[in-house]
């Protein structure tokens, strides 16, 4: 079992670049979700889904994109990096009632 | 916005017994009650869920009044390893929609 496996750990982008990060689990769980960190700030929702086929927005959805094609895969995409977007971003997989289990982040600088 | 508010920052030392609150005032009734623990450079993990009255794991106890507006997180304990950030997150089966508060920050000393 490998969990959640977020590829690229690291990231450098320059403004006006698109770049998907990848998410994938391995649990079967049908909970995802996508979140955002902020240097000294709490984790902050983008998108999330309940299953395969379907997404939904978060509380910071603008400039972000998903798709669930699969049960085991995520990929959040940005559209055209902005410098607003450097941030640590996480994801996450639950099948509900224990828990979300979150991928070590993909640290990444728009630049 | 965050359904929750907890204290921003605790100190505590070790062995003692950590204790905290979590206000809810607006939970629904399908919500359940969720906290989660985050080292620096590492994502959130997952303590203890519950929905009402007492739940207890290895780790942790959780709290919930009958009126389910607050809830308390137990660390019993402490040392130096529990010094994180901890969070509490009410949401519809503990999964659908999870909202981060900025959660709070317990220092525990030698």
């Amino acid at each position: 079992n490998a969990g959640v496996t977020q590829t690229p750990k690291f990231q450098v982008l320059k403004t006006g670049q698109s770049m998907t990060l990848q998410c994938a689990q391995d649990m079967n769980h049908e909970y995802m979700s996508w979140y955002r960190q902020d240097p000294g700030m709490g984790l902050r929702l983008i998108h999330y889904s309940v299953g395969a086929g379907i997404t939904d927005q978060g509380e910071v959805p603008n400039g972000y994109n998903v798709s669930r094609s699969t049960t085991e895969d995520f990929p959040l995409r940005l559209l055209s990096a902005a410098p607003s977007q450097t941030s640590v971003y996480f994801c996450a997989s639950t099948r509900g009632g224990d828990g979300y289990t979150f991928g070590s982040g993909t640290r990444l600088t728009v630049v | 916005l965050a359904k929750t508010t907890q204290p921003i920052s605790m100190d505590s030392y070790e062995g003692q017994e950590v204790n905290i609150t979590c206000s809810h005032n607006n939970i629904a009734t399908n919500d359940y009650i969720t906290w989660y623990q985050q080292f620096p450079s590492q994502g959130p993990r997952f303590i203890i869920q519950g929905y009402k009255t007492k739940v207890t794991n290895e780790v942790a106890s959780l709290f919930i009044p009958a009126d389910r507006k607050s809830s308390t997180l137990s660390l019993p304990r402490v040392s130096l390893s529990d010094t994180a950030v901890y969070y509490c997150l009410v949401g519809i089966g503990g999964y659908n929609k999870l909202i981060f508060g900025a959660g709070t920050r317990l220092a525990v000393h030698p």
